[in-house]
């Protein structure tokens, strides 16, 4: 069964270093999504992709924050500088298009310290 | 803005005993509705898709009921197994996004 694939799946860094995560997608999902998970919360959006094109980042601090999905496949989420409220969970998630169903990859822990 | 609520945050039941988990949202004017699963320190697992459209969905031991008019939806799990604890998100499909409540958190003890 075809999965989203997440890496690495903990990440510990200090304060104001930067960080990168990786998604993969299910084969053929042209939706991809970011959202981070605080401890005892639900997940919240950060950024949605439609093929390579930004569909929503409303949410996202751009100050700090930037992804991309160069060429409509995987993705990369980055933080730079990492402050320790960033510490959470950073889960991917794709569809095969906007509004279906959404799967979601393992997640990645991120530790600021 | 969407607002989801789960309630209760926390329940345990013995093993045998039906689950059910409730799921409330301001907004009715959804896409779909989306259960999910996540064990600790885990992604999520998709358990049932509901389109506006359907009532209810079944899944094996899992039912899941949908009233758009009122808002709800209801996660049944008939008898419940120690396998079954874990935390059941809820997440209201809408403007090409998913709304999530801060999930019920299930401990089934043997």
């Amino acid at each position: 069964e075809a999965e989203v694939a997440q890496s690495p799946r903990y990440k510990i860094t200090e304060k104001s270093q930067a960080v990168a995560f990786w998604c993969d997608p299910i084969s053929g999902h042209a939706t991809l999504y970011w959202y981070r998970q605080i401890l005892g919360q639900g997940p919240e959006l950060l950024v949605q992709f439609q093929d390579e094109s930004v569909v929503d980042d409303s949410q996202l601090p751009k100050d700090r924050f930037s992804a991309e999905r160069l060429k409509g496949v995987d993705s990369t989420l980055k933080i730079q500088p990492a402050e320790l409220g960033d510490s959470a969970m950073y889960l991917c998630a794709s569809s095969r298009i906007q509004g279906y169903e959404q799967y979601f990859g393992p997640g990645t822990r991120l530790t600021v310290t | 803005k969407q607002e989801v609520t789960q309630i209760p945050a926390a329940l345990s039941v013995p093993e045998g005993e039906n689950l059910v988990l409730n799921c409330s949202f301001t907004d009715s004017a959804i896409y779909n509705l989306q259960w999910f699963r996540q064990d600790p320190g885990k992604g999520l697992t998709s358990l049932l898709l509901i389109q506006s459209s359907q009532r209810e969905q079944t899944s094996g031991r899992l039912n899941a009921s949908l009233d758009k008019s009122s808002g709800r939806s209801t996660l049944y799990i008939a008898a419940s197994q120690p396998g079954d604890s874990a935390t059941y998100l809820c997440a209201v499909g809408g403007n090409n996004r998913l709304a999530f409540g801060k999930g019920n958190q299930v401990v089934v003890i043997p």
